[in-house]
């Protein structure tokens, strides 16, 4: 059973560019979040979801950010107009239930 | 309030040692509280987590105390490896509530010595 899947592991943006971070779930598991962490700092909720419904938003920036997980296909977490403090590790975590929540691999943005 | 406080920041221990990292919080709905290990460049790694309806559970190498009144909970590593240096995370939740998300602490940059 694979686990939590991140694409790309790596992403460079300029400055005022767009960036498409994806997730795909553990199998079977409909309960999606995404973290951020900072650099030498500890990991903060953005937004939970489930399939086609945003449950939780509370940790997104008001602005230039958004999420969404389908009917088919990962769940994206889209930034417009990046800018350098954008430049952080995105985790990605699914869970089955509301309990135990299993991290992928992140995706480690750069702004240039 | 939200906020879980970790500590320490940093913690070195010899090889067979026992790694002792602490945290806690402020929230008395938080009723999960899971505990990641997570190496440079991967994602955490859930390693153990409890309830608040018990006050301590191991496996392995790995005990989590949890002192309710108190609101503190800690996660004692045994017999500590050159293998178990990494950085580890607490973190609580509220698992009934539409949320569910995790509240990480600041994180301990553990270092086992050879």
């Amino acid at each position: 059973n694979a686990g939590v899947m991140q694409n790309p592991r790596h992403l460079v943006r300029r400055r005022g560019q767009e960036a498409r971070l994806r997730c795909s779930p553990m199998k079977g598991h409909s309960h999606v979040y995404w973290y951020r962490q900072l650099p030498e700092e500890g990991l903060k909720f953005m937004v939970y979801l489930q399939k086609e419904n945003i449950i939780d938003e509370s940790g997104m920036p008001k602005e230039r950010f958004s999420a969404e997980f389908p009917k088919e296909g990962p769940s994206i977490l889209r930034i417009q107009q990046v800018v350098r403090g954008d430049s952080a590790a995105y985790f990605c975590a699914s869970s089955l239930s509301r309990n135990e929540q299993f991290f992928g691999p992140g995706t480690r943005l750069t702004v240039l | 309030q939200q906020q879980v406080k970790q500590s320490p920041q940093s913690l070195i221990v010899q090889k067979g040692g026992i790694s002792i990292i602490n945290c806690a919080y402020e929230n008395t709905a938080f009723d999960y509280f899971p505990w990641y290990q997570q190496f440079p460049g991967k994602g955490p790694a859930l390693l153990i987590a409890i309830r608040p309806d018990v006050s301590e559970k191991k496996e392995g190498r790995f005990t989590i105390s949890f002192n309710k009144s108190a609101k503190q909970f800690s996660l004692h590593i045994m017999d500590s490896q050159p293998g178990d240096s990494a950085t580890y995370f607490c973190a609580a939740s509220i698992v009934e509530t539409s949320g569910s998300r995790l509240t990480f602490g600041e994180g301990t940059q553990l270092t086992v010595n050879p």
